[in-house]
């Protein structure tokens, strides 16, 4: 089976900008979960979709949006960019029906850097 | 404080020597997850653990998960060159066993010297 695949890999934005990123999971998976990498806070829960809809939501602020299509792909959203959005954003896809007895997979990441 | 705590924060090891690191949670984990991550890239999944007790070997590395005292950890035997990254340790410790919404530690850089 294909891996989770994420483009684009390397995005350059201004501030203020919005950017969009897509994530395509592993046939079969239909939850996907965003994480935001940085070298100061590590890896942070951003959201889980399931089925199209939101199940899980981190700290993030209202500028972090994402959604998720019937083919189980998924977008998240950045708007009105900040420096401190300069990060590897990881998305991760499971089943997604054995809650506690499923192992999330990596995408290699898209590197974005806000100038 | 950081929910998940690994130690060390970096360590450098000849090829050929054990090393062993460390994961602690200050809350109840549902679930143990170690991840292998190549500098700027994606994650690499090594092993899950659900069961206070449980230790799992892939190859020369071998994870256990100590529930009682809320910590798991990792041991690489005879080092060698491709072990080198930044190991990562994320656990279920918000969502009650959901395992969808993973809380992570700050990572674990090892270098192995040839």
């Amino acid at each position: 089976k294909a891996g989770v695949t994420q483009t684009p890999r390397y995005l350059i934005k201004t501030r203020g900008q919005q950017v969009t990123l897509s994530c395509s999971p592993i046939s079969g998976h239909r939850s996907v979960s965003w994480y935001q990498q940085t070298p100061g806070q590590g890896l942070q829960f951003l959201f889980e979709y399931f089925s199209e809809t939101q199940r899980n939501k981190g700290n993030f602020p209202g500028r972090f949006s994402g959604r998720q299509f019937s083919n189980s792909r998924s977008e998240m959203n950045v708007s009105t960019l900040e420096l401190g959005d300069s990060a590897l954003y990881l998305c991760a896809s499971s089943p997604g029906r054995l809650a506690g007895k499923e192992t999330q997979y990596f995408g290699p990441g898209t590197r974005l850097l806000v100038l | 404080s950081q929910e998940l705590e690994q130690s060390p924060q970096s360590l450098i090891v000849q090829e050929g020597k054990n090393l062993t690191i460390n994961c602690t949670s200050s809350k109840t984990l549902y679930g143990l997850y170690w991840y292998k991550q190549k500098y700027g890239e994606g994650l690499i999944f090594l092993m899950m653990l659900q069961k206070g007790g449980e230790e799992k070997s892939h190859e020369k590395i071998t994870a256990k998960l100590d529930e009682k005292k809320q910590q798991s950890s990792l041991h690489i035997t005879a080092s060698q060159p491709s072990h080198a990254g930044i190991y990562l340790c994320g656990a279920d410790i918000d969502s009650g066993g959901s395992n969808y919404k993973l809380t992570f530690g700050k990572g674990t850089l090892l270098t192995v010297n040839p």
